[in-house]
């Protein structure tokens, strides 16, 4: 049974490019929520989807966007990227609800420079 | 909104010692709570969670956290200490209702060390 796995695990990019994530859920859940963790830190919520909506967004701007497919799978997107975006970018899935566990995946290594 | 405070960025224990991680949340609903262990290079691994059923939880691995509503605070413990436990602990928060539904709100994370 596979769990959450994202792509690509590492990733330079230099200050104004953009970038996609992608993250494929655990087998059975229709949830996708992302985290941006700066080093040092915890996790921080960037957004969830589920049934291809976003249903929930934390404090980050719009130059964040993401997207859910029918499959589940989803996309994390960052535009104009600065230095600042430099995190380890995770996604958890999970079913429908706020008592659902969350499973994360390894995450996203995500260097700017 | 929520908020978790995790107090003591490192603990440090010898092998075979009790384990405490402490944890106080502010929320303005119902909060459900969580705590998660994260490796070097991996994601986060669920511990246990707290969703008002038992005021004691038990999870995997040995560790067990109490939630106290009088002193907004949910501490996890480990009775004895594995070389294994060293990783980096996070508690997190969340709602059933508002802008909290579903969205995990992490504290600042503490670092165990275990010593031989």
């Amino acid at each position: 049974d596979a769990g959450v796995t994202q792509s690509p695990t590492h990733l330079i990019k230099t200050r104004g490019q953009q970038v996609t994530l992608r993250c494929s859920p655990k087998s059975g859940h229709d949830t996708v929520s992302w985290y941006q963790q700066a080093l040092g830190q915890g996790p921080q919520f960037i957004f969830q989807y589920y049934e291809e909506e976003e249903r929930q967004r934390g404090n980050f701007p719009d130059r964040f966007s993401g997207h859910q497919f029918p499959n589940y799978s989803s996309e994390l997107n960052v535009n104009a990227l600065l230095l600042g975006d430099s995190a380890l970018y995770l996604c958890a899935s999970s079913f429908w609800g706020p008592l659902q566990p969350q499973h994360f995946g390894d995450g996203t290594r995500l260097s700017i420079l | 909104a929520q908020s978790v405070t995790q107090l003591g960025s490192h603990v440090s224990v010898s092998e075979g010692a009790l384990v405490l991680l402490r944890c106080n949340y502010s929320s303005s609903v119902p909060p459900y709570l969580f705590w998660y262990v994260q490796y070097p290079n991996q994601g986060l691994q669920l511990l246990l969670k707290y969703t008002s059923a038992a005021t004691l939880v038990k999870g995997i691995n040995g560790f067990e956290a109490e939630f106290k509503k009088s002193e907004t605070s949910f501490h996890l413990t480990k009775p004895s200490a594995h070389m294994s436990d060293a990783a980096e602990y996070f508690c997190a928060v969340t709602g059933a209702g508002g802008t909290s539904y579903g969205k995990l709100t992490f504290g600042q994370g503490t670092i165990l060390t275990v010593h031989p």
